[in-house]
């Protein structure tokens, strides 16, 4: 399967804890997405890299929450300290840089945080 | 700034029957749409998307759909819908140029009865 992959599935945590996930994103793509879906809601933006640069941060990403893509192929994101309000689904996407133009976005499974 | 409008949180179809889903935006400038579908433990899936040219966009699984600029809309429509279609879709707006973010609406859950 050459898709877009993201471990773990699901995660439970308690309140305080830290969590960390892992995007593996289709081989040749050189842009990689976060975005968090709450339960009602379409995905919202975190946040997004070209390579190993992060590029843009939406406001919903506090301090708490850090990703990286440190060689430019997988991606983590790691939240500190959760909260309640931190759980939901964490989607992964990743497309190949567009030029002029857009280039499509193939999404993950995601990755289900329960926050408790 | 951008946002989506999907004013159906749920609907409900027969087999069979046609079906149209609705998409309102609001963007500054010529954006790019989509309706993706999502169906439970399935990532999101591109159903069809609009750049510019024709506005009646065909995509897969047999969905159209059709952008009027005039209303902000950007409705999905299909002629007879079969009971594995029953998923919740999303309608999104995504910048002309650089090709980043994406702003989704709220979903539209959609049911079929047999």
């Amino acid at each position: 399967d050459t898709g877009v992959s993201q471990n773990p599935r699901h995660k439970i945590t308690k309140r305080g804890q830290n969590v960390t996930f892992r995007c593996d994103p289709i081989s040749e793509h050189n842009r990689l997405y976060w975005y968090r879906q709450t339960l009602g809601q379409g995905p919202e933006f975190l946040t997004y890299f070209q390579n190993e640069a992060q590029l843009e941060k939406s406001r919903l990403l506090s301090d708490r929450f850090s990703a990286e893509r440190p060689k430019g192929s997988f991606s983590t994101l790691e939240i500190q300290r959760t909260e309640q309000g931190d759980s939901a689904m964490y989607l992964c996407a990743s497309s190949s840089a567009p030029g002029l133009g857009y280039n499509e976005q193939f999404f993950g499974p995601g990755t289900r945080l329960t926050v408790l | 700034a951008q946002s989506v409008t999907q004013p159906d949180i749920h609907i409900t179809v027969s087999e069979g029957a046609s079906l149209e889903l609705r998409c309102n935006y609001s963007y500054g400038a010529t954006p790019y749409l989509f309706w993706y579908v999502q169906s439970p433990g399935q990532g999101l899936q591109l159903l069809l998307k609009y750049f510019s040219g024709d506005t009646l966009v065909q995509g897969i699984k047999g969905f159209e759909a059709e952008f009027k600029r005039s209303q902000s809309s950007f409705n999905l429509r299909k002629p007879s819908v079969h009971w594995s279609d029953a998923a919740e879709y999303f309608c999104a707006v995504g910048p002309f140029l650089g090709g980043n973010k994406l702003t989704f609406g709220t979903g539209t859950q959609l049911k079929v009865e047999l």
